[in-house]
């Protein structure tokens, strides 16, 4: 099975702030992972799939890079909404999703 | 509008088993590829079984043998049957449109969820 590994597991930011989230693949996945975001009590919602592409009606402050076993998400400037818990998810073979990282206000 | 209705959720005991269902509407389940994908209490996200349009079914390791995902084509409707259930299925279940195949987008559209407790 593809493991998924994301770091950090909790951030700490303030609003207009940089965020960077890193998945690692234990083997290649080509472009096969999406990014989403999950508030407390609510389904994810997809942000990013096949490593880069924007899901509609998305922000454009949201971008993902990456291919083969490295990817990250990038938010370039953080807004109030944000603050929720993201997850990066291989769709390379099966399914898997890493550990998820809490974004919280510093 | 696609909407997904989990239902079938509710406390079981260990080695019990429960019927999840996922009613759809704005999608048709048979012409769609479909996962569930559940969620313990204060966890992450664990990627549960996978239908394919063409009917190849898929499951973690941790739930085959127990879960069985179908459809019923005629109600426009996806299934986890789970048998032998355990204290760590403990969980919200959710249903969700897996790969689009001409896009390449996924789980772009999910239910609810459905939360399952087994406990004595």
């Amino acid at each position: 099975d593809i493991q998924m590994t994301q770091s950090p597991s909790t951030l700490s930011a303030s609003v207009g702030d940089r965020v960077t989230i890193t998945c690692r693949a234990s083997q290649s996945i080509s472009s096969w992972l999406a990014w989403y975001q999950q508030k407390p009590g609510k389904a994810p919602k997809l942000l990013i799939y096949k490593a880069s592409s924007l899901e509609s009606g998305v922000p454009s402050r949201f971008s993902g890079s990456g291919s083969g076993t490295e990817f990250t998400l990038t938010i370039s400037s953080l807004q109030p909404d944000d603050f929720a818990t993201y997850y990066c998810q291989q769709y390379k073979s099966y399914r898997m999703f890493g550990q998820g990282t809490k974004v919280e206000i510093k | 509008e696609v909407q997904l209705v989990e239902s079938g959720g509710g406390l079981v005991q260990p080695g019990g088993s429960l019927r999840l269902s996922c009613a759809a509407s704005g999608l048709t389940v048979s012409s769609n590829h479909m996962s569930w994908v559940r969620q313990a209490p204060g966890k992450g996200l664990e990627w549960v079984s996978l239908i394919y349009s063409g009917g190849n079914t898929y499951y973690a390791d941790s739930v085959r043998g127990r879960f069985t995902i179908s459809r019923d084509n005629s109600k426009n409707t996806l299934y986890l049957q789970m048998s032998t259930l355990r204290a760590e299925d403990t969980a919200v279940y959710y249903c969700a449109r897996d790969i689009d195949d001409g896009s390449g987008t996924i789980f772009t559209y999910w239910g609810q969820g459905t939360l399952v407790t087994v406990s004595s």
